[in-house]
Order: C-alpha cells, then sequence, then structure tokens
C-alpha cells in the first residue's frame, strides 16, 4: 500500500513536500517513483528514485525544481518541490516499480494527492 | 523522448464485444533479452490507473484472462475478448525502456 500526503493549495513561486508512506513489502528493495496527472489527462512521468537512493532521474519539466528522496528505515519517499508554477497543479501519485530489472512498469499506485497552483 | 501514440481515442463498446485498442512508439521498445518495456494500465473514474499487462504481453496478477496483449518493437495491442461492465474506462499504454518515461494519451472505452 502507498498513502501520499501533503498535497495542498500553494501560491506559484512557493514550495511544498510531498510524503508517500509504503507498507506490505520490503521497500528497499525497489526504485519508488511520482507520477503526476491534471484530471482528464494523461499520467506524466516525474521523478524515480533508485535502491538505496543509487540513482536518481527526473522529467525536465521538473529537473533543478524538484527533489526525490527516501528514508529505507522509515519506508519512505518524498518529493521536494521548489519554485512551484501554475502547470505544476496536478494530483501526484506514489508509485512502485514491479521489479528491480531495469524495465520501469507500476504495480502499485497510491491513491493520489492532489497539489494546486495557484495565487 | 519516446513518443507513444494510441488509437482510437475513443471506443464505444457494447458489453459481451470485443475491444481493441493499439499502441504505437516512436522507437523500439525491444531489449536485448527480448523483453519488450510496454505495459498497459486502466484508469477507471476516480481512481489511480492499475497495471493489467507488463513486459507486452504479461497479465499482471488478479487481471482476468479476457486482456490480452500483443506486439513488439513499436507495435503494440490490449484486446479484450468480451467487454463487461468493470471494463470501462480509460486505457494507457507506457513505455518503460527508458526516462522520461512516458505515457499514451489514453483510450477512453463506453459504453455504445
Amino acid at each position: 500500500q502507498l498513502l501520499e500526503s501533503g498535497g495542498t493549495l500553494v501560491q506559484p513561486g512557493g514550495s511544498l513536500r510531498l510524503a508517500c508512506a509504503a507498507s506490505g513489502f520490503t521497500f528497499s528493495s525497489y526504485t519508488l517513483s511520482w507520477v503526476r496527472q491534471v484530471p482528464g489527462k494523461g499520467p506524466e512521468w516525474v521523478s524515480s528514485v533508485f535502491q538505496r537512493s543509487s540513482g536518481k532521474h527526473y522529467a525536465d519539466s521538473v529537473k533543478g525544481r524538484f527533489t526525490i528522496s527516501r528514508d529505507d528505515s522509515k519506508d519512505m519517499v518524498y518529493l521536494q518541490m521548489n519554485s512551484l508554477r501554475d502547470d505544476d497543479t496536478a494530483i501526484y501519485y506514489c508509485v512502485k516499480d514491479r521489479e528491480d530489472d531495469g524495465i520501469w512498469e507500476f504495480d502499485y499506485w497510491g491513491q493520489g494527492t492532489p497539489v494546486t497552483v495557484s495565487s | 523522448d519516446i513518443v507513444m501514440s494510441q488509437s482510437p481515442l475513443s471506443l464505444p463498446v457494447n458489453p459481451g464485444e470485443p475491444a481493441s485498442i493499439s499502441c504505437r512508439s516512436s522507437q523500439s521498445l525491444l531489449r536485448s533479452r527480448g523483453y519488450n518495456c510496454l505495459s498497459w494500465y486502466l484508469q477507471k473514474p476516480g481512481q489511480s490507473p492499475l497495471l493489467l499487462i507488463y513486459l507486452g504481453s504479461t497479465r499482471a496478477s488478479g487481471v482476468p484472462e479476457r486482456f490480452s496483449g500483443s506486439g513488439s518493437g513499436t507495435d503494440f495491442t490490449l484486446k479484450i475478448s468480451r467487454v463487461e461492465a468493470e471494463d470501462f474506462g480509460v486505457y494507457y499504454c507506457m513505455q518503460g525502456l527508458q526516462t522520461p518515461i512516458t505515457f499514451g494519451q489514453g483510450t477512453r472505452l463506453e459504453i455504445k
């Protein structure tokens, strides 16, 4: 199970930290990602963090503004979002990679947390 | 970036009839070990996407046998042998070969 929190209304230029609490699997063995979706649109991959934080990837649209991290001692993954823009408004999902095989497949999704960037 | 294109974008179907959705990628999703890095998801209104098919043709745990995935390289198809009421929603294909991970535009399976 993946349970996101932290989504809220924030002004443009502001910051927000999303959190995702994981349970029911060996958290440290899997890559975790954030995927966002504007209601009525398709999903958009945002960022991923590998096992032991050995690697991190970001979409170009968030590179330099967002930072993904994980705490394997707490089974938590985070997304620090800075310099937020109107087009960051979306539902943010925490997702788990199916297997550590170098192929991205998302077998578990959280329920999502809504982020609204507006003045 | 790998561009994913789905067709049709809307698919009206009567329950009990078959359905087929196409997904094309702008470059091959076939890896050296013969795996296709293509997965399919179903999103119902108000819910998170659900993994249906991975590696192009492997059904995820709990997914009914009426769902099947096929294709290789750049052309993939999701088929539903007989559509049931619970199957209506938006279907997405996703490439998992490289980042940025990209999704198709979605195909809305709706009741005719």
